[in-house]
């Protein structure tokens, strides 16, 4: 099945600071990559997503970037500020194989802090 | 449009019970799907419901089990509760499987 790793768990950066968190897939055929944005307390909140048939996204502050050949995709985020700090997931959108049913896994998520 | 909402939004209970968490899924979203978030860990996917059928299961033992009824809501139910059950059990609405999935709030659930 699929297996997702994220890295770093822990990035902490100053305000105004760009910050990178970096994941890998192994499932070749995984298609769809969305990251969620989870405070403390509260629902995981989708902020972007990329699909497998473009290679960047960006969302003012935010991009992704998707390395198809590499299976790694990246969160990008620029000029941070105090209020983007959270956890952040990734994850890896497969089907499974001749069925109608295809599932989300997750990576183990990267505790952001950004400093005022 | 209103969005995934779940209840109840904590719940204790002791190992051996029995628990029903319920998911109401967001307006016009026909695919649910449950995943358990242990503390400081990512979700887990449980299964998924499409059209009141499970439609995929993780790697979860048979005690945990579900419906999803015509308006698509859904119920996870979990027999026999162990501690290590104790975690946010998050529900997911959506489109279909590779449609962005919306979560609810989820429920806290302890196992003492």
């Amino acid at each position: 099945g699929e297996n997702v790793e994220q890295h770093p768990s822990t990035l902490s950066v100053q305000e105004g600071d760009s910050a990178v968190i970096k994941c890998t897939y192994s499932d070749s055929a995984s298609n769809y990559f969305p990251w969620y944005k989870q405070e403390l307390g509260k629902r995981p909140q989708l902020i972007i997503d990329i699909r497998s048939n473009v290679g960047e996204k960006k969302d003012q502050r935010i991009a992704v970037t998707l390395n198809k050949t590499a299976k790694h995709f990246s969160l990008h985020i620029t000029e941070t500020q105090p209020e983007d700090s959270a956890v952040y997931f990734c994850a890896a959108f497969s089907w499974a194989g001749g069925t109608s049913y295809g599932k989300l896994t997750f990576g183990q998520g990267t505790i952001l802090t950004v400093h005022p | 449009e209103t969005g995934v909402t779940q209840s109840p939004t904590h719940l204790i209970k002791t190992r051996g019970q029995q628990v029903t968490l319920r998911c109401s899924s967001q307006s016009g979203h026909n695919t649910v799907s449950w995943y358990q978030q242990a503390l400081g860990q990512g979700p887990q996917f449980i299964f998924q419901y499409y059209r009141e059928e499970e439609n995929g299961r993780g790697n979860f033992p048979p005690r945990f089990s579900g419906l999803q009824f015509p308006n698509y809501s859904s119920e996870l139910n979990v027999n026999a509760l162990e501690l290590d059950d104790s975690a946010l059990y998050l529900c997911a609405s959506s489109l279909q499987g590779n449609e962005p999935q919306h979560f609810g709030d989820g429920t806290r659930l302890s196992i003492l």
